[in-house]
C-alpha cells in the first residue's frame, strides 16, 4: 500500500512568488492535515481538510491556503512568498477526521526555500 | 490553549547508553491523547505510539520504554541500549480539543529532541 506522497520534494522560489504544494494521502483516507516546520520551531499546525472542506487553520496569514479535491489529495498554496516562509511542509492524513484515537501518516515533506 | 513541551533541545550519547527524552504537557481537557514520533533525516515522521489520558500503565516496546505520569503532567520516552539507527529528532505530540479557531480537535507537538548517538 502506498504511503503518503508529497510532490515536489524540493522547491524553489523567489521572494513574491507563489508556491504550490501537493500531498496524496494514503487510500481510504479522507482528512488531510498540513503543518510548517521551519527550523527551530517543531511542527506548527497549518490546516485542516476533511472530506473536501477546511475544518481548520493555524495562525498563519490568508495567503497560506489550499484546498482538498474529491479524491481527497490536497494542494497548499503560499503566496507573496516571504523568506521566512522556508520550511519543512508536511503532510499527513488519517482515516477519520480526529486525531485523538487513529495513527497519523505523514508524507515525506516538501523543502520550500525562498530566496 | 494545550501546549508540550520538550526541554531537551538537543542529547548526545555514545552507542549502549541508556537516553530518556523528557515531554511535559498542558491541556484543560479529561480526555486526551499523547504520542511520540520519530522523524529521521529522511524527513518523515514514524509514529511510535499513542497512549490515551486514561490510561497510565507503562509501556514496553523492545529497546523502546514510555512512563506517563499524569500527576506530573509528563510522558517521557526512553531508549535502552541505544544504537546509531536512533539518530532522529523525536517529537511529543498532544490530541485535545482546542478551544481557540474553529474549535475541533487538534494535535500539538513539541519542538522537538535531537538525539545524536555516538558509535
Amino acid at each position: 500500500e502506498a504511503g503518503v506522497t508529497q510532490s515536489p520534494t524540493h522547491l524553489i522560489k523567489t521572494r513574491g512568488q507563489q508556491a504550490t504544494l501537493r500531498c496524496s494521502p494514503i487510500s481510504g483516507h479522507t482528512s488531510v492535515y498540513w503543518y510548517q516546520q521551519a527550523l527551530g520551531l517543531g511542527l506548527q499546525f497549518l490546516l485542516w481538510y476533511d472530506e473536501g472542506e477546511e475544518r481548520n487553520r493555524g495562525n498563519f496569514p490568508p495567503r497560506f491556503s489550499g484546498r482538498q479535491f474529491p479524491n481527497y489529495s490536497s494542494e497548499l498554496n503560499v503566496n507573496a512568498l516571504e523568506l521566512e516562509d522556508s520550511a519543512l511542509y508536511l503532510c499527513a492524513s488519517i482515516e477519520t477526521g480526529l486525531w485523538m484515537n487513529t495513527e497519523a501518516f505523514f508524507g515525506q515533506g516538501t523543502r520550500l526555500t525562498v530566496v | 490553549a494545550q501546549k508540550v513541551t520538550q526541554a531537551q533541545t538537543e542529547i548526545s550519547v555514545v552507542e549502549k547508553e541508556d537516553v530518556t527524552l523528557d515531554c511535559v504537557y498542558e491541556t484543560r481537557d479529561t480526555t486526551y491523547y499523547l504520542f511520540w514520533y520519530k522523524q529521521p533525516p529522511s524527513g518523515e515522521l514514524v509514529f511510535l505510539i499513542r497512549r490515551n489520558s486514561f490510561d497510565e500503565q507503562n509501556e514496553i516496546s523492545g529497546r523502546y520504554s514510555w512512563n506517563f505520569q499524569k500527576s506530573t503532567s509528563s510522558f517521557n520516552f526512553t531508549i535502552t541500549a541505544s544504537q546509531v539507527v536512533d539518530s532522529a529528532v523525536y517529537f511529543c505530540a498532544l490530541s485535545g480539543f482546542a478551544y481557540s479557531g474553529a474549535g475541533s480537535y487538534q494535535l500539538t507537538f513539541g519542538k522537538g529532541t535531537k538525539l545524536s548517538v555516538i558509535p
